[in-house]
């Protein structure tokens, strides 16, 4: 069984505070997505990383692949209110292996 | 079509009574999975589509949950005999064949089981 391991469960900061978040994994993934979700609906995705050490930017969202492509992080410039959300990582896209989220809040 | 589309949105069942929740994927895609998530965690994978056959099936759906795709375009999951266990937010996604295969979200079904 692949196993994601997201750190940390919760974080809360001020708006404009920079974050990152984690996705462990002892397993290869060929590709690894990152969802954000509001609560009472499902996922919506941000990006698919699939080369190893692979960097990708969305507005004020960093995100990267391990160079062994068994780990990933997320990191938010900046932060604001409307980045509150919990945030998913998947390996393997299509039938994918969730982990449990980071929920993170940002406070006016 | 703008995306993956769930009904209900939300449903509230008495225990023993059987549901049935209804997704529509996007047009194109030909892959079509069923998830479940409970509080404080992330989605757990269900069951599989491809076109209109079943795939895949995770060891936690039991002999309660069934899951068609009759004609390769919408699905129904089926819960008999519900119970409270069952409660949870049950997500639809759906991917294309080639490519990336990642998967799109519908909204989700709020199951509560009383």
């Amino acid at each position: 069984t692949q196993l994601l391991e997201q750190s940390p469960q919760f974080l809360s900061i001020q708006e404009g505070e920079n974050l990152t978040v984690y996705c462990n994994s002892s397993s290869v993934f060929s590709s690894l997505q990152w969802y954000r979700q509001e609560p009472g609906e499902g996922p919506v995705l941000l990006v698919t990383v699939v080369t190893g050490g692979e960097v990708k930017k969305l507005k004020r969202l960093t995100f990267q692949f391990g160079d062994a492509r068994k780990d990933s992080s997320l990191h938010i410039t900046a932060a604001q209110p409307g980045d509150t959300g919990l945030y998913l990582c998947a390996g393997n896209a299509g039938k994918s292996t969730f982990g449990d989220g980071t929920t993170l809040t940002v406070k006016p | 079509d703008t995306g993956v589309s769930q009904d209900p949105r939300h449903k509230i069942t008495k225990r023993g009574q059987n549901v049935t929740f209804r997704c529509d994927p996007i047009s194109e895609h030909n892959r079509l999975y069923w998830y479940r998530q409970t509080l404080g965690q992330g989605p757990e994978f269900l069951t599989y589509f491809q076109n209109e056959a079943q795939l895949e099936k995770s060891r936690l759906l039991s002999d309660r949950f069934s899951a068609e795709r009759p004609k390769g375009s919408f699905s129904t999951l089926e819960i008999q005999r519900t119970e409270q266990g069952d409660s949870a937010m049950y997500l639809c996604a759906s991917s294309s064949l080639g490519g990336l295969t990642e998967a799109f979200f519908g909204q989700g079904t709020r199951l509560t089981v009383v």
